[in-house]
């Protein structure tokens, strides 16, 4: 699976749209990417995945761009309840997941 | 549905201790995992599973056995628990494509393990 690049740490105001960049240079035709989140210490949360086209559900958006180099998740009003560590991870949709964390960007919300 | 479901939540071991990690999911998923994360690190991938009685290993194994008898329950063993194995502990399900490839996964609440 390729490898994500993301900025360790951000910062969005309440209310505002959070945008959380993610560079995967090296992704394959093949490989869609995932983003998932973790509060504070929770298991994984799924928020949403894309292949190519940008996708939007009830929790964000997701802009892949044209040479699906990088991507980046939108959360369109953030709240305190947004804080948390958000994983960028791009994977095969063939064979047993091997989901590959990184670090993450650590996202906080305030007031 | 319960989802994911974990325990115990807290535990001590002492060096050279066994013990097993309970996870159980009721949304009849047939891939269950086990995940282990460091303070300031990613989940790294220990034990995994396609169906009952089908087991592989993740990406960190050694110290873990695991076994799958239903769909339901996917228990991780620490046979001789070391300081190292200090952690804590992710399970997570998923369901399986015809292809073989899994769907998103919806992982528990974690089992916080200390090894002293």
């Amino acid at each position: 699976d390729a490898k994500t690049t993301q900025p360790p740490s951000m910062d969005c105001a309440e209310g505002r749209a959070a945008n959380l960049p993610c560079n995967h240079s090296t992704i394959s035709g093949n490989e869609y990417v995932y983003w998932y989140r973790q509060i504070h210490s929770q298991g994984p949360q799924y928020i949403i995945h894309g292949l190519k086209n940008n996708e939007t559900n009830e929790m964000a958006s997701l802009i892949i761009t044209e040479d699906r180099k990088s991507s980046t998740l939108i959360l369109p009003h953030a709240t305190l309840r947004d804080t948390a560590v958000y994983y960028c991870i791009v994977r095969i949709l063939q064979g047993p997941d091997k989901l590959i964390f990184g670090t993450g960007t650590r996202l906080q919300v305030f007031p | 549905n319960a989802g994911v479901t974990q325990t115990p939540k807290f535990q001590v071991l002492k060096t050279g201790q066994s013990m097993t990690l309970q996870c159980a999911q009721d949304m009849n998923h047939e891939y269950m995992s086990w995940y282990r994360q460091d303070p300031g690190m990613g989940l790294r991938l220990i034990h995994y599973s396609v169906g009952a009685g089908i087991t592989d290993q993740g990406e960190v194994p050694n110290g873990y056995n695991v076994s799958r008898s239903t769909t339901e329950d996917f228990p991780l063993r620490l046979l001789s628990a070391a300081p190292s194995q200090t952690s804590v502990y992710f399970c997570a399900s998923s369901r399986l494509s015809a292809g073989g490839s899994t769907d998103t996964q919806y992982f528990g609440p974690g089992t916080r393990l200390t090894v002293l």
